[in-house]
């Protein structure tokens, strides 16, 4: 059975810093993963995927890398803002017809 | 595209009542799902469709129903509330070839007293 972890489950850092968040997988056999973003009280919001194949997605400050055989992701968010504060989970999937196993996500905070 | 519609925002039951939550989504996407979201828990499956005419159960699916009619809708039934019931529910969607990235709608927050 597929397990994600995230460690840890909070985090706070002052403005401006870069800050790596974890994923840990226990079966590497994934077909993609993807991190996602919750604002309280909001729903999921999808930041970035990567597919299997690829080791590594970017979008603005935001980049995410995958070790499969480590059964690996780290969210790289660079020059951390007040805005970035939210609650970052990462999830995987086997295939086309299963489920997104999901992490309990990590609770960051951006101090100003 | 409004992408993944979920009504009502928020619902108080009384223990025993029913009720449907509404979902909908408009990029034809063949897969749907039910989650709910619990501190704590995490987000647990509750139902999920491949398609039109086909669902499964996940994790969590004692004490809802689903159906599937139609592509763009996935209604979640409550068949008599329970106070356990009381969550944040989600509704999400994706294609099942290619890319598929999970969107999801915003949210129905329930509370059942």
């Amino acid at each position: 059975k597929q397990e994600v972890t995230q460690i840890p489950a909070a985090l706070s850092v002052p403005e401006g810093e870069n800050l790596v968040l974890n994923c840990s997988f226990t079966d590497s056999a994934i077909y993609n993963l993807q991190w996602f973003r919750q604002d309280p009280g909001k729903g999921l919001t999808s930041l970035l995927l990567i597919q299997s194949s690829q080791r590594e997605q970017t979008s603005g400050r935001l980049n995410a890398s995958l070790d499969k055989s480590s059964g690996r992701s780290t969210l790289y968010i660079a020059a951390s803002q007040p805005g970035d504060s939210a609650t970052y989970l990462c999830a995987v999937t086997h295939g086309a017809n299963s489920k997104l196993t999901f992490g309990k996500g990590i609770t960051l905070s951006v101090r100003p | 595209n409004a992408g993944v519609t979920q009504t009502p925002k928020f619902q108080v039951l009384k223990t025993g009542q029913s009720m449907t939550l509404q979902c909908a989504q408009d990029m034809n996407h063949e897969y749907m799902s039910w989650y709910r979201q619990d501190p704590g828990m995490g987000l647990r499956l509750i139902h999920y469709s491949v398609g039109a005419g086909i669902t499964d159960q996940g994790e969590v699916p004692n004490g809802y129903n689903v159906s599937r009619s139609t592509t763009e809708d996935f209604p979640l039934r409550l068949l008599s509330a329970a106070p356990s019931q009381t969550s944040v529910y989600f509704c999400a969607s994706r294609r099942i070839s290619g890319v598929y990235e999970q969107y999801f709608g915003p949210g129905t927050r329930l509370t059942v007293t």
